[in-house]
């Protein structure tokens, strides 16, 4: 069974400044996909970014992009010009591409902080 | 665009009963995902259901059953409720035969058990 791992429980950055969430996980397959969602105080799962195993290239979108490390099974997630808006609980997941297999599995989530 | 109805958005029960919750999916998904997510947690998969047939199965407890209707809606059924059942239910909606699709997430119902 895969498995996802933050290690960071709490994060906290100053406004505009950058930070990196960090996400590993375990699976045995080749092909997959990783997601971070985002979860502000209303609850509302929000998608951030995704990367397809199979694509070397890091996804970007504005100010979210990732280090995606294959080899590592590493995941991190980089912020950048951090704004108020951004603070949120962070999930890292994984998603098998396995028939019937496609449920996402979550990280415990890293609380991000913002500072003005 | 049209996302995830998820229905009713807050639902309190008195313990041993029983509740229903409700999942709209977005038009044309084929796939619906329940998970919990208790205070403090990370979501658990509960169920998923393609094509109105059960796909895969998690950590759903035997008093929960779920189905997906012939309009693919679906519903979570959950019997002999407890405290320990409060939690946040989401369902989430893909489309399995476009493999690049992401789930989309409802905003969730609250569930709390007293």
């Amino acid at each position: 069974a895969q498995t996802v791992t933050q290690s960071q429980p709490e994060m906290s950055v100053q406004e505009a400044e950058t930070v990196t969430l960090s996400c590993t996980y375990d699976t045995s397959e080749s092909d997959y996909y990783l997601f971070w969602y985002k979860q502000p105080p209303s609850r509302q799962m929000i998608l951030v970014i995704r990367q397809e195993a199979y694509k070397q290239q890091n996804a970007t979108e504005n100010r979210f992009s990732v280090n995606f490390q294959k080899a590592a099974k590493s995941f991190s997630l980089k912020i950048s010009d951090s704004q108020l808006g951004d603070a949120a609980m962070y999930f890292c997941a994984y998603r098998s591409l396995q028939g019937g297999s496609e449920k996402l599995v979550f990280g415990k989530g890293t609380k991000l902080t913002v500072n003005p | 665009a049209a996302g995830v109805i998820q229905s009713p958005r807050h639902l309190i029960k008195e313990k041993r009963e029983t509740a229903t919750l409700k999942c709209y999916p977005i038009p044309r998904h084929d796939t619906v995902y329940w998970y919990q997510q208790g205070p403090g947690q990370d979501p658990q998969f509960l169920i998923s259901f393609y094509e109105k047939m059960q796909s895969d199965k998690g950590s759903i407890p035997d008093r929960f059953s779920a189905q997906q209707f012939s309009d693919y809606h679906s519903e979570l059924n959950m019997s002999s409720l407890e405290l320990g059942d409060s939690a946040l239910y989401f369902c989430a909606s893909s489309m399995r035969t476009v493999l690049n699709t992401e789930a989309f997430f409802g905003q969730g119902t609250r569930l709390t058990v007293v």
